[in-house]
């Protein structure tokens, strides 16, 4: 009965290597959301999908491409990965008439 | 540019010992103000939303209370379970309803 899960939970990579960081839902909210958080603990806004539309694209290199093939679903792909892409990405979603968002338990991404 | 500050950074107390943690914030206008708490390894735990000055809400220890300018989240005689990270977060009126944190109190409490 998970309500935002990510996939998966570790991702350790070579500098360079794409990888992808996946995304679901099961609380029938319409707006998902990626945050990066990173090692002072900010987190910090990357994306936003609305009823699987683009709402939110705050300044992230275009390395970084969101996909939402339904509303239960919000995955993150990365390209070209660099050191400084290590961090915990936290997936979260909300209803559109509710501001409160609900968010995964993260993925620790490690880049070497 | 929205700015949230909250402050201590980390905050040791005793069991029992009740304290407050501020979050400070610079809006043009502001549509919620949200208290999440984190534990380590997992994801922010959603705990209140307030919307206008003079608001409180509480849930067992906690209670938080909202001014124009700062939220205050009390812990009254608080347990070791409460130790966490405290994430204050702002959404600002005609924004795409984007959360812009702060940079939380690491609250532990010793038994």
């Amino acid at each position: 009965d998970t309500a935002v899960s990510q996939t998966p939970k570790y991702l350790v990579t070579q500098m360079g290597n794409d990888k992808s960081i996946k995304c679901e839902q099961n609380l029938g909210h319409d707006t998902m959301y990626w945050y990066k958080q990173d090692s002072k603990k900010f987190l910090k806004i990357m994306f936003s999908y609305n009823n699987k539309e683009l709402i939110i694209n705050e300044t992230v290199p275009n390395r970084f491409s969101p996909k939402s093939p339904d509303k239960a679903h919000l995955n993150l792909h990365i390209n070209s990965l660099e050191l400084g892409d290590s961090a915990v990405y936290f997936c979260a979603s909300s209803q559109v008439l509710s501001n409160e968002q609900f968010f995964g338990p993260g993925t620790r991404l490690t880049v070497l | 540019e929205d700015q949230v500050t909250q402050s201590p950074e980390a905050l040791r107390l005793q069991e029992g010992e009740s304290s407050s943690l501020n979050c400070s914030y610079t809006v043009s206008g502001l549509r919620g103000l949200f208290w999440y708490r984190q534990d380590p390894g997992k994801g922010p735990e959603f705990l209140f939303t307030l919307y206008s000055a003079g608001e409180e809400k509480e849930k067992e220890r906690l209670k938080a209370t909202l001014t124009k300018k700062e939220s205050f989240l009390h812990i009254t005689a608080p347990k070791p379970e409460d130790s966490a990270t405290y994430l204050c977060a702002v959404q600002e009126a005609g924004s795409a309803r984007q959360l812009t944190f702060g940079s939380g109190t690491q609250l532990t409490v010793l038994p």
